[in-house]
């Protein structure tokens, strides 16, 4: 099984509010991803945690907030938000063991709209 | 820095036929991956292959595989017999095995099936 599942699908937020976006997979895997995708374009990477500890932060506004709560959860809250941060956005998981393969498997995705 | 180059913005193909999208990469390392990732409408990045670079016998998935010439720095994807549930976006992707590794992405091909 090879699945990741990402909470809610869709998401439509005013810029003062508060929201979380939820992802989660029971496959084992020790490393968990967040990437902003605009519309055509690549994935950008946003945050990666690995075994529940934050080990990269691309330089991401403090507006968004990465939470690992525990290995098969990671949570991305939102806050203050600006339209340009509108996007899909994906969580992505992968082995986590040092040297091994790193493949990566993505969930839905959430789709954010920022009024 | 590693880069990921897909120089086909779109590619047509006929049902049933047989289409090939490029992708070229730029990297100093000697030890990485390489893989497909397929992105239909319904936005879920989905593996589509994955390649070793230390291994030459080029990757096979069903009626996908790869055209891997590492020295030339090169990996295609053929797609054999299309279906219309192929048309999607391509991302051609790299990961090499070191610390604070990345997935780099390619800008990606659009594959359009027609009848």
């Amino acid at each position: 099984d090879t699945e990741v599942t990402q909470t809610p699908k869709h998401l439509v937020m005013g810029m003062t509010n508060k929201k979380s976006l939820k992802c989660e997979q029971h496959m084992g895997h020790r490393a968990m991803y967040w990437y902003k995708q605009k519309a055509k374009k690549p994935p950008e990477l946003m945050f990666v945690y690995s075994y529940e500890k934050l080990s990269i932060n691309e330089s991401v506004p403090s507006r968004f907030s990465p939470e690992c709560p525990n290995s098969s959860l990671l949570n991305l809250h939102l806050h203050a938000l600006q339209p340009e941060d509108s996007a899909l956005y994906l969580c992505a998981s992968s082995q986590g063991s040092t040297g091994g393969q790193e493949t990566q498997y993505f969930g839905p995705g959430t789709r954010l709209l920022v009024l | 820095a590693q880069t990921v180059t897909q120089s086909q913005p779109e590619m047509s193909v006929q049902e049933a036929e047989t289409v090939t999208l490029s992708c070229t990469y730029d990297t100093s390392e000697s030890d990485y991956y390489l893989f497909w990732y397929k992105q239909p409408p319904s936005r879920q990045m989905i593996l589509v292959i994955r390649q070793e670079a230390y291994k030459q016998q080029n990757a096979t998935e069903n009626r996908f595989s790869v055209n891997f010439q590492k020295a030339a720095k090169s990996f295609s994807l053929k797609i054999s017999d299309s279906q219309l549930g192929d048309a999607a976006m391509y991302f051609c992707a790299y990961w090499y095995t070191g610390t604070a590794s990345k997935l780099t992405f390619g800008t990606g091909t659009r594959l359009q099936v027609t009848l």
